[in-house]
């Protein structure tokens, strides 16, 4: 499963836009990239995922260059309850749809 | 629809005690995980399946065993547990559709303390 390196820690203001880039510098052809937010006590939730290009829904965009070596997680008008740990995950096509999770980037939203 | 449930929420064992943790899901899911995660770390796959009658070994399985008798329950058990077994236990499932997102879902979490 690729490797997935994405900082520790962000910190951002309400309405703002906060972005978290990912670097997966070995992800395979069938690789997915996708995002799980989780709260503390909590199990994750996924936000989105997207193979290539642009990706939008309802809470997020997911951007991804064309050698996909990276992507870029957006959050539009951050509030404080997105404070919360973001983990970008590569893979989840194979078999049994296993995922790799890393330490996640730690995103602090401040009045 | 309750989605993914665990029981029990939190337990103390103390070590050499065994336990069983069950997760169950209604969204008639094929594929069901068990993971673990420790205070500021990543989640960390202990076992897996496939669909029912089916398991197999995760990152972390040693000292762990699975089950999968029904499809929608996925038993995890710690015949001996030890300190380094103190975690937050967290189950998963997903579904089999090539054309889904291939979005897992997760339980609650089962907090455990073995002392």
């Amino acid at each position: 499963l690729a490797k997935t390196t994405q900082p520790i820690s962000m910190d951002s203001y309400e309405g703002q836009e906060v972005n978290i880039t990912c670097s997966h510098n070995n992800i395979a052809t069938n690789d997915y990239i996708t995002w799980y937010q989780q709260f503390p006590s909590q199990g994750p939730r996924f936000i989105i995922q997207g193979y290539k290009t642009k990706v939008t829904n309802e809470v997020a965009s997911l951007f991804i260059p064309a050698d996909r070596k990276s992507s870029t997680l957006s959050l539009p008008r951050v509030s404080l309850s997105d404070t919360a740990v973001y983990y970008c995950l590569v893979g989840g096509r194979a078999a049994g749809n296993k995922l790799t999770f890393g330490g996640g980037t730690r995103v602090l939203v401040k009045p | 629809n309750a989605g993914v449930t665990q029981t029990p929420k939190f337990r103390v064992l103390k070590t050499g005690q065994s336990m069983t943790l069950l997760c169950a899901q209604d969204m008639n899911h094929e594929y069901m995980y068990w993971y673990r995660q420790d205070p500021g770390m990543g989640l960390r796959l202990i076992h897996y399946s496939v669909g029912e009658g089916t398991t197999a070994k995760g990152e972390v399985p040693d000292g762990y065993n699975v089950s999968r008798l029904k499809k929608q329950n996925f038993l995890l058990g710690l015949e001996s547990a030890a300190p380094s077994q103190t975690s937050v236990y967290f189950c998963a499932s997903s579904s089999l559709d090539p054309g889904g997102s291939y979005e897992q879902y997760f339980g609650p979490g089962t907090r455990l303390t073995v002392t």
